[in-house]
């Protein structure tokens, strides 16, 4: 079975320092992983997704995620946190060689970014 | 341009109404989802058709069809609508379905009154 957890429901940090958004995931397979973005009353957003390449993989607006498989983790994480990055981010995780294509969502991390 | 449509945008209606709300993909994608998103922002998923045939079918009341007139469109249509059906309805696609990165919609945000 497949499951996400997002660690943390609110993270608020300000603007310039890093961001760390905490994701672990459970999975019988080997998982393809996703973080998403939602922008207020906006859909969903790619920002990366890991599937068995390079275990750090970046993303867009400057994000990475590093896939550690001994944690089951992948946290999300920038250097430098901007205003706009304000915004829901979402942990997903889908198995690879699933014919289903079933996407499994974390609740949700809401991040604040304070000037 | 816009890569995975919806109309509408929002829905206000009343409780016992019938609706529908449209999807359109311009990506190419053989797949498309249907997700609901709840009032806590938590999204799962309802329905997957590939190539017009259904493939997921979530504990979803029968009250909700969903129908692919072809691999371009997945429409959703309510029957009876319940105060407990407003929610944001997110259409997505992908190419196939072996954990393939899915495209979202900008979502309908439907309220019943």
């Amino acid at each position: 079975a497949q499951s996400v957890t997002q660690l943390d429901s609110h993270v608020s940090v300000s603007e310039g320092t890093p961001v760390l958004l905490r994701c672990n995931y459970s999975s019988s397979y080997s998982p393809s992983l996703f973080w998403y973005v939602q922008h207020p009353n906006k859909g969903l957003q790619l920002l990366l997704k890991y599937t068995s390449a390079a275990t750090l993989v970046k993303g867009i607006n400057g994000f990475e995620a590093e896939f550690k498989k001994s944690e089951t983790s992948f946290h999300l994480t920038k250097p430098s946190a901007h205003m706009s990055d304000a915004a829901e981010y979402f942990c997903v995780v889908s198995r690879k060689g699933s014919t289903l294509g079933r996407l499994y969502f974390g609740r949700g991390t809401q991040l604040t970014v304070w000037p | 341009d816009t890569a995975v449509s919806q109309t509408p945008k929002y829905l206000v209606t009343q409780m016992g109404n019938d609706k529908s709300i449209k999807c359109e993909q311009n990506l190419g994608h053989d797949t498309m989802y249907w997700y609901k998103q709840d009032s806590k922002k938590f999204l799962k998923i309802m329905f997957s058709y590939n190539n017009k045939e259904l493939i997921i079918n979530e504990t979803v009341p029968n009250r909700f069809s969903p129908k692919s007139p072809d691999k371009a469109h997945l429409n959703l249509h309510i029957n009876s609508l319940e105060l407990g059906d407003s929610a944001v309805y997110f259409c997505a696609s992908s190419y196939g379905l072996v954990g393939e990165t899915q495209y979202f919609g900008p979502g309908t945000r439907l309220l019943v009154l």
